[in-house]
């Protein structure tokens, strides 16, 4: 089955500054890799998402880089702010296999600090 | 969007009762939802699929028996924890996934969660 590997698993930045988390998959078939953000007790927010297709995707301070050939992909947080402070996962799933529920494989999350 | 709730947000029972926790898409139909279970600062741990009109998959190492999911129809989907002990004691989301979006079907989006205590 599919591992995916994350690191850091804490991370302090200044506000303004950037953040990079990344991760690793095992899997040479998993196709879509979705960012979640989960602040303390809520529910896990997607917040930016990359098929197989592209190398990069990008949403206001958000980006999101994939390699397959190394097989690890990558979250860049620009422009940090207090409110980015949460926990991000990764993770990874072959989309658009019947039967399997496209079950998503998370890795084991960083925690961020933005700190003021 | 999708909008996915959970009921109760909050549980507390005594040890050897069985508690039944409800995942609904409220605006979209789910032929498929996905239960996990929640170590504080731990990664989310896919307990079974929940398919809509057929038995649920459950991951190796969680017994059926014990954690029994029932998914009766397109927006509901429910995980009863039988005989609960407190090692149960855990936060439990699901997550539910839009088939009829025009976008990434492989989508899911998560509840709010429910955080149970077993005494």
């Amino acid at each position: 089955g599919e591992n995916v590997e994350q690191h850091p698993s804490t991370l302090s930045v200044q506000e303004g500054d950037s953040a990079v988390i990344k991760c690793t998959y095992s899997d040479s078939a998993s196709n879509y890799f979705p960012w979640y953000k989960q602040e303390l007790g809520k529910r896990p927010q997607l917040i930016i998402d990359i098929r197989s297709n592209v190398g990069e995707k990008k949403d206001q301070r958000i980006a999101v880089t994939l390699n397959k050939t190394a097989k690890h992909f990558s979250l860049h947080i620009t422009e940090t702010q207090p409110e980015d402070s949460a926990v991000y996962f990764c993770a990874a799933t072959r989309a658009g296999v019947t039967g399997g529920g496209n079950k998503l494989t998370f890795g084991t999350g960083t925690q961020l600090k933005v700190e003021l | 969007g999708a909008v996915v709730s959970q009921h109760p947000s909050r549980v507390i029972c005594k040890s050897g009762t069985s508690v039944k926790i409800e995942c609904r898409s409220l605006d979209f139909q789910a032929t498929t939802m996905f239960w996990y279970r929640q170590f504080p600062k731990k990664s989310l741990m896919l307990m079974a699929t929940s398919n809509e009109g057929s038995k649920a998959t459950y991951e190796q190492g969680v017994e059926k028996d014990k954690f029994l999911i029932n998914h009766a129809s397109l927006t509901l989907s429910t995980l009863t924890v039988t005989s609960a002990h407190p090692e149960d004691s855990s936060f439990y989301i699901c997550s539910a996934r839009d088939l009829a979006a025009s976008g990434v079907q492989e989508t899911q989006y998560f509840g709010p969660g429910t955080r149970l205590l077993v005494l």
